[in-house]
């Protein structure tokens, strides 16, 4: 069964930090890249950032460049989203985020985790 | 960026009918849409990609089509599990952009 579990979601401060992990399983994982998606009951779904199958690329949402960092462990199955500076405006559930085809940066997300909700109080 | 948006933002259709929900594109994505449904407290389940094809275990109620900049995603003989939010995204571009989502409501 092909799964991703997200953890690591809680309240912090303006301006603190936090480190969101996804758990995945069921499929070959350092064949896909990775994306984190966020959604807000006011904006709906936004794409935040991906890095690719073998971890040599990323590529940011300018909402968060410079702020937010995305990394992998191929070896652990495991993709990571590090929230720094964070603002009240990024209050929202965190979704970890499959792509649906191999080895390709952009596409259709096909398997979503069931989120990680980060609040930002100011 | 490109800009999705959708209409209605709320749509209200009674079981066992079609509902017809719009997708807008500012501008041309060929045919990199897809459909995504959201129940409550739910991620989203992708149902349509290449703007009119099937996701796995997408039932032949739905229907995706358009291209360019504007699509559409039918789901005929309406089920109560149909009952959701729906959103369509663009992966022409960076960055991938989302609509705000049609809420489809039981009349």
């Amino acid at each position: 069964q092909v799964l991703l579990v997200e953890s690591g979601g809680g309240v912090v401060q303006a301006g603190g930090s936090l480190t969101l992990s996804c758990a995945a399983s069921g499929f070959t994982f350092d064949s896909f890249t990775m994306h984190w998606v966020r959604q807000t009951p006011g904006k709906g779904l936004e794409w935040v950032a991906l890095i690719s199958y073998d971890g040599n690329n990323v590529l940011y949402a300018d909402s968060v460049k410079g702020r937010f960092t995305i990394s992998r462990h191929n070896s652990q199955n495991t993709v990571y989203l590090h929230l720094n500076s964070l603002r009240v405006d990024d209050t929202a559930m965190y979704y970890c985020a499959k792509i649906r085809s191999y080895y390709v940066y952009r596409d259709t997300f096909d398997i979503w985790g069931r989120g990680t909700m980060v609040t930002v109080s100011s | 960026e490109i800009v999705m948006m959708q209409s209605p933002a709320t749509l209200y259709v009674s079981p066992g009918e079609t509902a017809i929900l719009s997708c807008r594109a500012s501008q041309s994505i060929s045919k990199n849409l897809a459909w995504y449904q959201q129940k409550p407290g739910q991620a989203p389940r992708l149902l349509i990609h290449g703007a009119s094809t099937r996701a796995s275990g997408t039932p032949v109620r739905f229907s995706g089509s358009g291209s360019g900049t504007e699509f559409t995603l039918t789901i005929s003989s309406l089920e109560s599990g149909d009952f959701a939010l729906y959103s369509c995204q663009q992966y022409s571009e960076w960055p991938l952009t989302f609509g705000g989502g049609t809420k489809l409501d039981i009349k």
